[in-house]
């Protein structure tokens, strides 16, 4: 069965230093792979998404990822954090482009002034 | 587009009563999703529709607990008899090929 695993519950770094969150999936084959970000009291948005193709994916944001299959995995970065960076930030994976999406736990980022 | 519309964005009920959840998908899209966050379990889908059929409802907890899709433009979660675990935010998504976009969310209260 396809899953998510995000390590890391919390993550607390300083503003404008570089953030990497972890997220592993375990799928048969090559999944849709997705990452979102929610701040207090929203729903979720769409940070950027890999399908095929180069395996850094630009998003929204400042935000960028890296497919490692080797790794099975697709951690998010940026390399200088702001204040309003603080949010939740969840990775997903999808059998396609358009069937049903599961999520990790979600990582809580702390941002220190 | 306005993009996903929930309704209404707050609840508060006393258990026993039946709620109903609405969603408003953005137009075109396809796929529709209704998912559940707590603290405790996290972001759990219950059920997602594709063109209007409901195609996996495995994540439904109980027989309290329906969903309908009458048309392209509109989905209900019905919860009948609510109970205090229900309690939580109820997302609704739509997607089309590419991505599912989330509503904001409707923050049910059972006391």
């Amino acid at each position: 069965a396809q899953s998510v695993t995000q390590p890391d519950i919390h993550i607390t770094v300083s503003e404008g230093a570089s953030l990497e969150l972890r997220c592993n999936y375990s799928y048969g084959a090559t999944p849709y792979l997705f990452w979102y970000v929610q701040s207090p009291g929203q729903g979720l948005q769409l940070l950027l998404k890999y399908f095929s193709g180069d395996t850094l994916v630009q998003g929204i944001k400042g935000f960028e990822a890296e497919f490692k299959r080797s790794q099975s995995s697709f951690n998010l970065r940026k390399p200088s954090v702001h204040w309003s960076d603080a949010a939740e930030y969840f990775c997903a994976v999808g059998p396609n482009r358009d069937d049903k999406i599961i999520f990790g736990k979600g990582t809580r980022l702390h941002i220190l002034p | 587009d306005a993009g996903v519309i929930q309704s209404p964005r707050h609840e508060v009920t006393e258990m026993g009563q039946e709620v109903t959840l609405r969603c408003k998908p953005i137009s075109g899209h396809n796929s529709l999703f209704w998912y559940r966050q707590t603290m405790m379990r996290g972001l759990e889908l219950l059920i997602y529709f594709n063109n209007n059929v409901p195609i996996d409802d495995s994540g439904m907890p109980e027989d309290r607990f329906s969903a309908k899709m009458p048309n392209a433009s509109f989905s209900t979660l019905k919860i009948q008899p609510s109970e205090p675990r229900d309690s939580a935010v109820y997302f609704c998504a739509s997607s089309s090929p590419g991505a599912a976009f989330f509503g904001q969310g409707t923050r049910l209260t059972v006391v």
